[in-house]
């Protein structure tokens, strides 16, 4: 079975500090993971993915996450908060059935502070 | 690319009114539609999956009478609350997809928040 688990549900950061979100997955197969922010009352964007090629995957805003299959983890990084990364974060791994679901973890709240 | 348009984006409406959800995938062709559900605070939750021109298959606990989901052509899925009742407020997310693989992603609308008064 799959599923991933986001080790922190909220993270408070300064503006122009590093960012780190945690997510550790569960799969029987190698894996496609995502990372998702949601803005308030918006739907989901996505940041970026990774589906077996580079194990350090370069997404959207300076976000980035690297894949470790021996952690089993694909945390999310990014060099310097700013401002308009306060929203909810979403890692989430496909299952690899006939419809390729999505298994989402519970969310990171990130706050961002002056 | 990859944009994916809901409407309507708020309503409110009376009970035992059903409700119409479009969305639409404007820049691609998607061969499989989501429609979550989303509590407060909350993480998504899958109601169904639906691909073109076939019907769509519903996750355990989601009635198919009262949410019925279309996905007429390769741009449009519908989903219609029937007979609402206020336990169906909610905020309601749909994604499309290019593809059967799984390791494409899924991409978002906006969300409707449906008030049921």
């Amino acid at each position: 079975a799959q599923s991933v688990t986001q080790l922190d549900s909220h993270v408070s950061v300064s503006e122009g500090t590093p960012v780190l979100l945690r997510c550790n997955y569960s799969s029987s197969y190698s894996p496609s993971l995502f990372w998702y922010v949601q803005h308030p009352n918006k739907g989901l964007q996505l940041l970026l993915k990774y589906t077996s090629a580079a194990t350090l995957v370069k997404g959207i805003n300076g976000f980035e996450a690297e894949f470790k299959k021996s952690e089993t983890s694909f945390h999310l990084t990014k060099p310097s908060a700013h401002m308009s990364d306060a929203a909810e974060y979403f890692c989430v791994v496909s299952v690899p059935d006939s419809w390729g679901k999505l298994q989402f973890g519970a969310g990171t709240q990130v706050v961002v502070t002056p | 690319g990859a944009v994916v348009s809901q409407h309507p984006s708020w309503v409110i409406c009376k009970s035992g009114t059903s409700v119409k959800i479009e969305c639409r995938s404007l820049d691609f062709q998607a061969t499989t539609m989501f429609w979550y559900r989303q509590f407060p605070k909350q993480s998504l939750m899958l109601m169904a999956t639906s691909n073109e021109g076939s019907k769509a298959t519903y996750e355990q606990g989601v009635e198919k009478d009262k949410f019925l989901i279309n996905h007429a052509s390769l741009t449009l899925s519908t989903l219609t609350v029937t007979s609402a009742h206020p336990e169906d407020s909610s905020f309601y997310i749909c994604s499309a997809r290019r593809g059967a693989d799984g390791g494409q992603p899924q991409h978002f609308g906006d969300g409707t928040r449906l008030s049921i008064l």
